[in-house]
């Protein structure tokens, strides 16, 4: 079936250093994709998202690019801090309106070292 | 502006028992999705309501039901529980014709 996927499951950056999460993708279908940061005993945060017809948005230190060609998704934290420490999931919106919810990868777990 | 409200934190169950967990919307919000993330699993769609109804639901047996209540508010129901229903459930919810979903805490659920 279709899935989003995680190239590395744990991510260990130096504190101030940027940090780079991919995501593969396999629903050519989708249209809207998502980043989300889970902590410890929380729900999913949302950090950025972008739809299908742009191939890069910027937030606050934060940067998602979309490779339509090689269904590919990234995002890119710059200057890391501790508080950075968390699950990055990424998820994508099969077209059809949200009717199938949305589908996530299963996780990267980003490791900030002081 | 608060956000997404989920009520209990925690539950415990045991095998065969009934659990109902809830889920207050940020206000102004109309859609409320369920997943279901377990351990060591990504989250996993459930259940989407709009308006009132029941619009779809991923591939989860018919014992996990809800309902979303005019002030749009929703609640799961998971009945004749099993042990690999402990998880933790999130939803979340979006505004009209808008596209981020916005998650709750979520209720962590063990059935023992």
């Amino acid at each position: 079936g279709e899935s989003v996927g995680l190239h590395l499951p744990t991510l260990s950056v130096q504190e101030g250093d940027n940090s780079i999460i991919n995501c593969a993708y396999s629903n050519s279908a989708s249209d809207y994709f998502i980043w989300y940061k889970q902590e410890s005993g929380k729900g999913p945060q949302f950090i950025i998202d972008i739809r299908s017809n742009m191939d890069k948005r910027q937030g606050q230190r934060v940067t998602v690019l979309l490779n339509k060609t090689v269904k590919h998704l990234s995002l890119q934290i710059a200057a890391t801090q501790p508080g950075d420490s968390a699950v990055y999931f990424c998820a994508e919106r099969p077209s059809g309106g949200g009717a199938d919810g949305l589908t996530f990868g299963k996780g990267t777990h980003l490791i900030i070292q002081p | 502006e608060a956000g997404v409200t989920q009520s209990p934190t925690h539950l415990i169950k045991t095998r065969g028992q009934q659990a109902t967990l809830r889920c207050s919307p940020i206000s102004g919000h109309t859609s409320v999705y369920w997943y279901q993330q377990a351990l060591g699993l990504g989250l996993q769609f459930l259940l989407w309501y709009d308006e009132g109804e029941e619009r779809n639901r991923g591939n989860f047996p018919p014992r996990f039901s809800g309902r979303q209540f005019p002030n749009y508010s929703s609640e799961l129901n998971v009945n004749a529980l099993e042990l690999e229903d402990s998880a933790l459930y999130l939803c979340a919810s979006v505004g009209l014709a808008e596209e981020t979903q916005y998650f709750g805490p979520g209720t962590r659920l063990l059935v023992l």
